[in-house]
């Protein structure tokens, strides 16, 4: 079946750094790749839609400055968090759907914990 | 754009009760429903999903039905055991587009042995 991989599981930073958070597909090309974020207790609220050889759409209220996404292959989407604060942590999870032009069921890679002191 | 609703947000049960998780969706042009289970600290998983061209779905101890009239549809669970326990999040899709699915606030279910 198809399979996301995320990487890393956790990481723990300094507030002020940078982390940056792979997402690949692996046994399939992802032309489009989602990216989320998830609070404890709380349901995945999508940040943006990366787009492989274009910029990526972000939602309402979500810093394209601060959460830096490039999908720079079909198989590899990454997202920056920058400068990163206390607030920034959180659970982001990626997501990609194997069946290209039609409407399947969405697989996730395994989610990153990112904690910010 | 798509609204879910998802009803309730915690569910109790004890083991060999079903469980029953409703939800809701607002765009008549939604056509695809994938039901996820996600234990603590995991991704979400699929666990089943509907079409709109389908009333019923079932998989073992797992159905799911869809009232496309009303806009909505549930997750009916069967037999539940322990290790059913987990959060559910319903989603609802629309071809065309990205097909960006919709997600609902979850439902903690708990199984009581």
């Amino acid at each position: 079946g198809a399979v996301v991989s995320q990487h890393p599981s956790w990481v723990i930073c300094k507030s002020g750094t940078s982390v940056k958070i792979e997402c690949r597909s692996l046994d399939f090309q992802a032309t489009t790749m989602f990216w989320y974020r998830q609070f404890p207790k709380q349901s995945l609220m999508l940040m943006a839609t990366s787009n492989e050889g274009s910029k990526a759409t972000y939602e309402q209220g979500v810093e394209k400055d601060k959460f830096l996404i490039n999908h720079a292959s079909l198989t590899l989407s990454t997202l920056t968090v920058t400068s990163a604060h206390p607030e920034d942590s959180s659970f982001y999870i990626c997501s990609a759907n194997p069946g290209t032009g039609n409407n399947y069921g969405y697989t996730f890679g395994s989610g990153t914990r990112l904690t910010v002191v | 754009g798509e609204n879910v609703e998802q009803h309730p947000s915690t569910l109790s049960v004890q083991e060999g009760d079903s469980a029953v998780i409703k939800c809701t969706y607002s765009d008549s042009a939604s056509n695809y429903f994938p039901w996820y289970k996600q234990e603590l600290g995991k991704r979400p998983q699929l666990i089943i999903d509907i079409r709109s061209n389908v009333g019923e779905k079932k998989d073992q101890r797992i159905a799911v039905t869809l009232n496309k009239t009303a806009k909505h549809f549930s997750l009916h669970i069967t037999e539940t055991q322990p290790e059913d326990s987990a959060v559910y999040f319903c989603a609802a899709s629309a071809s065309g587009g990205s097909y960006i699915p919709t997600f609902g606030r979850g439902t903690s279910l708990i199984v009581h042995p």
